[in-house]
């Protein structure tokens, strides 16, 4: 039961133009998602996250949104630059204030970036 | 400070062996969460564990099995090898059970390959 999925296994942008990833979820339960990016042989680094009191986060070129009642989220990366070619997962959570609960992580999108 | 320290980094076995792997979190981090990554699957989440317990446990076979020292180390075993468990073992360290704010500090991982 894949409870976080990222139906594209692959996405291709041209250099400075926008980056779209998607996520969906199905467990309504989970109230935080975080992305993480991850290039070959290193492991997963957090890039940014959203709980679910917000439907937008942003951190420079990176904004997440979220829609619960579609059980959505996106990543959006502008604009898209060489060094952001690399596999992104979608996670999620149930309740980071209670803690103790483990990332469903989806299968991830291998983005590349072409110049 | 040392981030997340995942030995070996790489490992070749023969079906039916057995193998373990070795985790050194964050300094300070108490709790020490164990995935499998594979192409299409994404990051399968096997066990969590925190002073030395273990507080979750992911849907594989009882082949996987793990163990947290005193000084948070890690250990992953697992028996019986079969083909498909060839994959990237992810290891992430965090202060607490759960996630964080910023999510696991992820190591760079074990890459297993069963022939």
């Amino acid at each position: 039961d894949q409870q976080v999925k990222q139906n594209s296994p692959s996405l291709s942008v041209q250099e400075g133009r926008i980056s779209i990833l998607n996520c969906d979820y199905t467990n309504s339960m989970f109230d935080y998602f975080l992305w993480y990016k991850k290039y070959p042989a290193e492991g997963p680094t957090f890039l940014i996250s959203i709980s679910s009191i917000k439907d937008k986060n942003e951190d420079g070129r990176f904004t997440v949104f979220l829609n619960k009642s579609a059980k959505h989220l996106s990543l959006h990366i502008v604009p898209s630059q060489p060094g952001d070619s690399a596999v992104y997962f979608c996670a999620a959570s149930r309740s980071i204030i209670q803690g103790a609960q483990k990332l469903v992580f989806g299968q991830g999108t291998r983005l590349t970036i072409n110049p | 400070k040392a981030g997340v320290t995942q030995t070996p980094r790489y490992l070749i076995k023969t079906r039916g062996q057995q193998v373990t792997l070795s985790c050194s979190p964050i300094s300070g981090h108490r709790s020490v969460s164990w995935y499998q990554q594979t192409p299409g699957q994404g990051l399968q989440f096997l066990f969590e564990y925190f002073s030395e317990t273990q507080r979750n446990k992911g849907n594989f076979p009882g082949r996987f099995s793990g163990r947290q020292f005193s000084n948070s180390r890690s250990e992953m075993n697992v028996s019986t090898l079969e083909l498909g468990d060839s994959a990237l073992y992810l290891c992430a360290s965090s202060l607490t059970p759960g996630q964080g704010n910023n999510g696991y500090t992820f190591g760079s991982g074990t890459r297993l390959t069963v022939v």
